[in-house]
């Protein structure tokens, strides 16, 4: 099935650093979602982008929707060890595509206190 | 407020019998979604349900099949299980197609 190019697959980083992770699709999609998932649990919802060129923050967490919606990207500041988990981007393509989230492979990040 | 709820959550089943797994949405949704995660695959979409229709689908075979009720709950069935369908199965519920919110889902494991 598709999916999204999420990159990078993995990130190794030390406390206190910032983390950078984006996605990038052929196709255009009206909400941009970011979501955390712990290991035997479900994604968490943690930005949503409903508009190109918005940029939205939540805490230390800060995700924009590219201007082409092809794209978007999901950035963390001064990583802390409780944000070790893998996260996914989803595209939603809105319109009669009802629930029908892409996603993309995920990023392990590992945070080393 | 409760969130998604589904059941069981670890299910195992021998090829070629039939599993029906249950998902109860956040009060008030009435759009329920169903994924398949697997390693290989990431998170696939089966089938999204609003008002007890079907108003689409992934590319899955007809042995994955789904139903919503009047209080929106719903239900995925999968007949004639084979060893890949092994996965985490996912629910999530949306109020207007907005802000997906996950359940913990089940994990099936066909032996």
């Amino acid at each position: 099935g598709q999916q999204l190019n999420q990159s990078p697959q993995s990130m190794f980083i030390q406390e206190g650093e910032d983390v950078s992770m984006n996605c990038t699709s052929s196709s255009i999609f009206n909400t941009w979602l970011w979501y955390k998932q712990d290991p035997g649990e479900g994604p968490v919802l943690l930005i949503a982008l409903y508009k190109a060129g918005e940029l939205t923050s939540n805490g230390r967490l800060t995700a924009q929707f590219g201007i082409t919606r092809k794209d978007s990207f999901l950035n963390i500041s001064a990583s802390i060890p409780s944000d070790v988990g893998i996260y996914f981007c989803a595209g939603d393509p809105g319109g009669t595509s009802y629930g029908k989230l892409t996603f993309g492979q995920g990023t392990i990040l590992t945070v080393h206190p | 407020k409760a969130g998604v709820t589904q059941t069981p959550r670890y299910l195992i089943k021998t090829r070629g019998q039939q599993v029906t797994l249950s998902c109860s949405p956040i009060s008030g949704h009435r759009s329920v979604s169903w994924y398949q995660q697997t390693p290989g695959q990431g998170l696939q979409f089966l089938f999204e349900y609003f008002s007890e229709t079907q108003r689409n689908k992934g590319n899955f075979p007809g042995r994955f099949s789904g139903r919503q009720f009047s209080n929106s709950r719903s239900e995925m069935n999968v007949s004639t299980l084979e060893l890949g369908d092994s996965a985490l199965y996912l629910c999530a519920s949306s109020l207007d197609t907005q802000g997906y919110t996950f359940g913990s889902g089940t994990r099936l494991t066909v032996v």
